[in-house]
């Protein structure tokens, strides 16, 4: 159980184009979701954390305008990257977290962005 | 804020050695940590997690063990094979309400066949 799905895996586009990434849980809901971005040999950074319904949290540095954070169901959170630039490129993971005083969190496999 | 550290970042041993990887955290307010691997340009698994009240957590040839008072975990492999090659990242899970991670940088590992 608890499994997290991301797609796509892997996106190639231009600079300025936008790109969107989706997050599933598809044996659980997810009352919150997380988004972390990886640079190549860095560990992972925590971008955003939305709870479904609300507005996303976003962490210092992380431009809210740039990465549109949606999670509009139990099960579904979005990530768009808006106006991409070759600086965005990087790997980018989803977490889910059940809620109901669970504080344990499942990952997807990521999403690798590269803007051309 | 939390900060998490992991020593070595990178380490190479011949197959069928013991090994112990090193995590230190500097806020012990935590309520889980956990430890995962990362294989290159794929997403993480999961492999022991610790609660803040437990001490240790064991699963196969991995043991982990949390000292919470002191700020530090580690992660021990026994008789090492080339397939635990990965980089293995530690994980504390703080901050009141989103239960947050905070990542270190990892120990890339290497087994020597």
């Amino acid at each position: 159980g608890a499994v997290v799905s991301q797609h796509p895996s892997r996106v190639i586009c231009k600079s300025g184009t936008s790109v969107k990434i989706e997050c599933r849980s598809l044996d659980f809901q997810a009352t919150t979701m997380f988004w972390y971005r990886q640079f190549p040999k860095q560990s992972l950074m925590l971008m955003a954390t939305s709870n479904e319904g609300s507005k996303a949290t976003y962490e210092q540095g992380v431009e809210k305008d740039k990465f549109l954070i949606n999670h509009a169901s139990l099960t579904l959170s979005t990530l768009t990257v808006t106006s991409a630039h070759p600086e965005d490129s990087s790997f980018y993971i989803c977490s889910a977290r059940s809620g109901g005083g669970s504080v344990e969190q499942f990952f997807g496999p990521g999403t690798r962005l590269t803007v051309l | 804020k939390q900060e998490v550290t992991q020593i070595p970042a990178a380490l190479s041993v011949p197959e069928g050695e013991n090994l112990v990887l090193n995590c230190s955290f500097t806020d012990s307010a935590i309520y889980n940590l956990q430890w995962f691997r990362q294989d290159p340009g794929k997403g993480l698994t999961s492999l022991l997690l610790i609660q803040s009240s437990q001490r240790e957590q064991t699963s196969g040839r991995l043991n982990a063990s949390l000292d919470k008072s002191s700020g530090r975990s580690t992660l021990y492999i026994a008789a090492s094979q080339p397939g635990d090659s990965a980089t293995y990242l530690c994980a504390v899970a703080s901050g009141a309400g989103s239960y947050q991670l905070t990542f270190g940088k990892g120990t890339k590992l290497s087994v020597i066949p």
